[in-house]
């Protein structure tokens, strides 16, 4: 099982808009609708953003929001914020009960 | 609230044994599964494996050959022992609650494999 492919790095300016792709298979992203996304700061544990391709766990603003079209999976973050830079994590449930995740994303707030 | 904290050295030799433990609370642990990931520095997670709170479990297949979990409920613990370590095997090491996704995560330990 290959680790799911995200862009290394994404930037937007406040208030902006940024999508955040993630691309697996039809064995993983594709197959599945338990697709999450991860948001790390530096030094600090990640925290989930989004769960089931979409929903938002409470607490996390509606900001952020997550879709899925195919084998590509995407993570949006409207309304840029300072401290909204930081990597993000895809992941999915890939069949026989294992779990892969993406590279992670570097996104930066200009 | 449900809160992990992992314990265990922070330096092991090559071809020795990771040892790490996940101590629970604030939530029970029979009804969920419990989670090892790890972070290479620099680098993305990595799923090691899960456990339930019945004790089955379930492992990555490129670790699989090399990890253990398990778990003691009545400590409210779950442990994760990972043979003939390499350099490789140098990270972030933490412990999550899930199975699909995760949604409580320890703060991570740093796990050396150095001699």
């Amino acid at each position: 099982q290959s680790a799911l492919t995200q862009p290394p790095s994404a930037s937007g300016s406040p208030g902006q808009s940024v999508t955040i792709s993630c691309t697996g298979t039809s064995s993983d992203v594709g197959g599945y609708n338990y697709v999450s996304w991860y948001q790390q700061h530096p030094g600090r544990a990640p925290k989930l953003v989004i769960y089931e391709v979409s929903e938002r766990p409470s607490g996390v603003p509606d900001r952020f929001s997550g879709s899925k079209s195919g084998n590509t999976a995407s993570l949006t973050v409207s309304g840029l914020q300072a401290d909204d830079e930081a990597d993000y994590f895809c992941s999915s449930y890939a069949g026989g009960n294992n779990v892969i995740f993406g590279g992670g994303t570097k996104l930066t707030v200009l | 609230q449900v809160q992990l904290q992992e314990s265990g050295p922070g330096l092991v030799k090559p071809s020795e044994t990771l040892s790490l433990t996940c101590t629970v609370s604030g939530d029970s642990m029979t009804i969920f599964y419990w989670t090892w990931i790890r972070q290479p520095p620099g680098k993305g997670l990595e799923w090691i494996g899960h456990i339930y709170g019945s004790g089955s479990t379930n492992y990555s297949p490129s670790l699989r050959s090399r990890a253990t979990i398990s778990i003691d409920t009545s400590k409210n613990q779950f442990s994760l022992k990972l043979n003939s370590v390499t350099a490789a095997d140098t990270g972030v090491y933490y412990c999550a609650r899930g199975r699909l996704w995760f949604g409580e995560w320890s703060q991570g330990t740093l796990v050396t494999v150095s001699s």
